[in-house]
């Protein structure tokens, strides 16, 4: 069946660090991937999606590339800020069924230092 | 545009007590739903999920149940409550037939005592 697995935390970094978390997946076909975002004591919103093979994925700063090759969905981003901290959470779809269940990794608890 | 909400936002029940957690999506028609669970400092667990009225599929065995009585509402709900219900619980919708991503809703935080 569908998995993905990603990169355990907490992940505490200083502001203005490089980020990755790293996320990997098993799916049959071609599934959509995710990632969505966390703040604490709210539900999750949408970060960042990618559809097909070699699409790319950005929004505030962040970028994902979806890798068929790899098999990966890793999340980046060039500067971080405390405002960056959440729990981030990366996710795929199945393409073709109309009641796809979307799974979700264990979540990556992100921390900023100012 | 569509919107969901989910209520109450936060829930204080004692063991054995009743439940019931409502979620209703605006702005559009015959959507897939999701109850999701996330217990404390962990990932997010699916729990039930529909395809239209009356349309429920479980995804864990359990002392909870879902229900849907009207296109764009869905309930979650228990007879006895369990310590271990305790979490975050989030409804989330989807449109029909698509492999887009889901919108939740704001959570709504369990506490059994």
């Amino acid at each position: 069946g569908n998995s993905v697995t990603q990169m355990e935390g907490p992940v505490t970094l200083s502001e203005e660090a490089f980020l990755t978390i790293n996320c990997t997946y098993t799916a049959t076909g071609y599934p959509s991937l995710f990632w969505y975002v966390q703040y604490p004591g709210e539900g999750l919103q949408l970060l960042l999606k990618a559809t097909k093979a070699d699409d790319k994925g950005s929004n505030k700063g962040f970028e994902a590339t979806y890798r068929k090759e790899t098999t990966s969905f890793h999340l980046e981003k060039g500067s971080v800020q405390v405002s960056d901290s959440a729990v981030y959470f990366c996710a795929l779809s199945g393409r073709y069924s109309s009641a796809s269940k979307i799974i979700f990794g264990s979540g990556t608890r992100l921390s900023i230092r100012p | 545009s569509q919107t969901i909400h989910q209520w109450p936002a936060t829930l204080v029940q004692p063991v054995g007590s009743p439940l019931s957690l409502e979620c209703t999506v605006e702005g559009t028609s015959n959507p897939n739903l999701y109850w999701y669970r996330q217990a404390a400092g962990r990932g997010l667990q699916l729990l039930f999920y529909s395809v239209g009225i009356g349309q429920i599929s479980s995804e864990v065995p359990q002392n909870l149940s879902a229900s849907r009585p009207q296109d764009r509402q869905f309930i979650l709900s228990s007879k006895k409550l369990l310590l271990s219900d305790s979490g975050f619980y989030l409804c989330a919708w989807r449109a029909s037939g698509a492999a887009g991503e889901l919108f939740f809703g704001e959570g709504s935080r369990l506490t059994v005592l």
